[in-house]
């Protein structure tokens, strides 16, 4: 079974500074797909960023990007210039190719601080 | 595109007594979540349909708690009779198919149980 590790419960940043959230995961298949998705107070999930895993190049979304590390399974993304509508819990996910089952972390909550 | 819709927004309840909830998702969407998000924790999921068949209902409580997706659009999530631990945000999601597609979430329904 796959897990999904975020180790980091809680950040903080000043805004326009950059913050990076780590994620790492376990899974024995080599195709797959990863998401950071952000979900604010009103709960909603929304995704953030999408990587696939037969992509080397690391996935960006304006000031989202991620590093994308397959030998080390680790996924963390990066937000640059980070803007009060960024505060949100963000989770990081997995889902194998084929397999429809989306995995979650336990998220990280962040806040951008005036 | 119109979202994901689930209602209610907010339900209380007593234990023993049972709940409800109802989720439409995006048009087209053939394969429709429900997971469960304990406070502080990522969702889990409950249950998965696509079209109006099960997929995965593994972590489903299926002593107390029920799914269906009739017609293959609308689902409906019924926990009976409800304990203490119900207590969560109940998150409805839909996706296209095809691999790489994401999940779209809907606004969750937070369930107290007193």
């Amino acid at each position: 079974a796959q897990t999904v590790t975020q180790s980091q419960p809680e950040m903080s940043v000043q805004e326009a500074e950059t913050v990076t959230l780590s994620c790492t995961y376990d899974t024995s298949e080599n195709n797959y797909y990863l998401f950071w998705y952000k979900q604010p107070p009103s709960r909603q999930m929304i995704l953030v960023i999408r990587q696939e895993a037969y992509k080397q190049q690391n996935a960006t979304e304006n000031r989202f990007s991620v590093n994308f590390q397959k030998a080390a399974k680790s996924f963390s993304l990066k937000i640059s210039d980070s803007q009060l509508g960024d505060t949100a819990m963000y989770f990081c996910a997995f889902r194998g190719f084929g397999n429809e089952k989306l995995t979650f972390g336990t998220g990280t909550r962040l806040t951008i601080i005036p | 595109e119109a979202g994901v819709a689930q209602s209610p927004r907010y339900k209380i309840i007593e234990k023993r007594q049972s709940v409800a909830f109802w989720c439409n998702p995006i048009s087209g969407h053939a394969t429709l979540y429900w997971y469960q998000q304990i406070l502080g924790q990522g969702p889990k999921l409950l249950i998965q349909f696509q079209n109006n068949g099960v997929v995965d209902d593994s972590q489903l409580p299926k002593d107390r708690f029920s799914a269906e997706r009739l017609k293959g659009v609308d689902s409906t999530l019924k926990i009976q009779p409800a304990k203490l631990e119900d207590s969560a945000v109940y998150l409805c999601a839909s996706r296209v198919q095809g691999s790489g597609s994401p999940l779209h979430f809907g606004n969750g329904t937070r369930l107290t149980v007193t």
